[in-house]
């Protein structure tokens, strides 16, 4: 079945550095999204991507959508203490709302 | 406008008992997700529920199952406990839109199941 690797697992960061996870799919995705989730707290969604190539941001994320719409990253630049949580990525196939999830990224931000 | 809700918050049971967690998805929401969160495991797809049918399953054993009721809210039945069940199920929902083929899902607060 469908497989969604997210890497990498764990990412301990200095506040102000930049931050990449990224999201690879066995199976050619119809759409990618991405949730964080707060340590104590449930995942909510970030963003959904569609197109090939897509590319949007939200502030300080961008997140981009691969060419052959297997892969997703999310880059954070100058990441804050209020960035902790881990980061999901989601993968949707068309003709289903059922999302097959990566493990997740835990991001960690040391003052 | 409210948002899932999911009860209890905690529950413990010992094992081989039967566990019934319960989620109440946004109104107007038609399509309820079960997930398993366990330590390190991230996201396990447990249930798809829409229009009240089970839409598709992940690989879990039938002794995990659930129902949706006419009013869109949701079951999770988990027989036969075992300790390796312990864990944070959560419970989202969406609603399909044609227009913008955005279907994100709102989660809910998730039922900590501890089984001893």
């Amino acid at each position: 079945g469908q497989q969604v690797m997210q890497i990498p697992q764990y990412q301990h960061v200095q506040e102000g550095e930049d931050f990449t996870t990224y999201c690879n799919s066995s199976t050619t995705l119809s759409n990618i999204q991405w949730y964080k989730q707060r340590p104590g707290g449930h995942p909510v969604f970030l963003i959904q991507l569609v197109k090939s190539g897509e590319v949007k941001k939200q502030k300080r994320l961008t997140f981009q959508f691969g060419e052959a719409k297997k892969n997703s990253s999310l880059h954070i630049t100058a990441t804050q203490t209020t960035d902790v949580g881990t980061y999901f990525c989601a993968g949707g196939q068309g003709g289903s709302e059922k999302l097959v999830f990566g493990k997740g990224t835990k991001l960690t931000v040391n003052p | 406008e409210a948002g899932v809700t999911q009860s209890p918050t905690h529950l413990i049971k010992t094992r081989g008992q039967q566990a019934t967690l319960r989620c109440s998805p946004i109104s107007g929401h038609t399509s309820v997700y079960w997930y398993q969160q366990a330590l390190g495991l991230g996201l396990q797809f447990l249930l798809w529920y829409d229009e009240g049918e089970e839409r598709n399953r992940g690989n879990f054993p039938p002794r995990f199952s659930g129902r949706q009721f006419p009013n869109y809210s949701s079951e999770l039945n988990v027989n036969a406990l075992e300790l390796e069940d312990s864990a944070l199920y959560l419970c989202a929902s969406s609603l399909w839109s044609t227009g913008t083929k955005l279907y994100e899902q709102y989660f809910g607060p998730g039922t900590r199941l501890t089984v001893t």
